[in-house]
């Protein structure tokens, strides 16, 4: 099945304890995005991917580090996460840039509590 | 700066007809997304549009109007199963999208 699968789906975490949430495509997709989702907030990007090697900054990348070494994954580090960072995160891919030709497919989102 | 607005909530009844509006301002435009999303799910894709006119699919109908900056999702027929909120996306001139907060929709028997 073609799918985006995010990991973990739920994480409880303190301040300050480096965390990863994973997040692999089965689709051979070149772009890959991340977006946190807050209540009354649309979605807002994080880090994008165009392909392998090849990352850049969206709307919020402070407290966020991504890298794309294999096509399929593109993991998203907090590297000392603060409580402004709990929010539900999704991951999503399309094969190329998003288009009306490549609409994007998403994760099932990672929920994040950081305490 | 690059905005788009959508009612925060909307309530209908089971079997009745419901539009869903999306009014933006962007730098550029290449086209305009509806995603539904039910709660504590991933977005999922309804409708692109890019030119002026309406797109039908099934009881999903999406509208736009470039010149007014202008999109509604219509809801046909509405079935208990409809009740999530529906985001409204825009692609600026970067296609870069640009995101609505979304428009919760409460289905009552």
């Amino acid at each position: 099945e073609a799918q985006v699968t995010q990991n973990p789906r739920y994480l409880i975490t303190v301040t300050g304890k480096k965390l990863t949430v994973t997040c692999s495509q089965n689709m051979n997709h070149e772009y890959m995005s991340w977006y946190r989702q807050d209540p009354g907030l649309g979605l807002r990007q994080i880090y994008y991917s165009m392909n392998v090697e090849v990352t850049d900054k969206g709307d919020v990348p402070e407290g966020y580090k991504v890298s794309r070494k294999e096509k399929r994954n593109f993991p998203l580090i907090l590297e000392s996460p603060s409580p402004n960072q709990t929010s539900l995160y999704f991951c999503a891919s399309t094969p190329g840039g998003p288009s009306g030709a490549n609409v994007l497919t998403f994760g099932a989102g990672s929920r994040l509590t950081v305490l | 700066g690059q905005n788009i607005d959508q009612p925060t909530e909307m309530t209908a009844t089971e079997g009745a007809i419901v539009q869903i509006n999306c009014t933006y301002q962007t730098s550029g435009f290449n086209g305009l997304f509806w995603y539904q999303q039910h709660a504590g799910e991933a977005p999922t894709f309804l409708s692109y549009n890019v030119l002026d006119g309406l797109e039908e699919k099934g009881r999903f109908s999406s509208f736009l109007s470039r010149s007014k900056g202008y999109s509604y999702l219509l809801l046909k027929e509405l079935q208990m199963k409809d009740s999530a909120s529906y985001l409204c996306a825009v692609m600026d001139s970067n296609y870069q999208l640009i995101w609505g907060a979304g428009t919760k929709l409460i289905i009552k028997p």
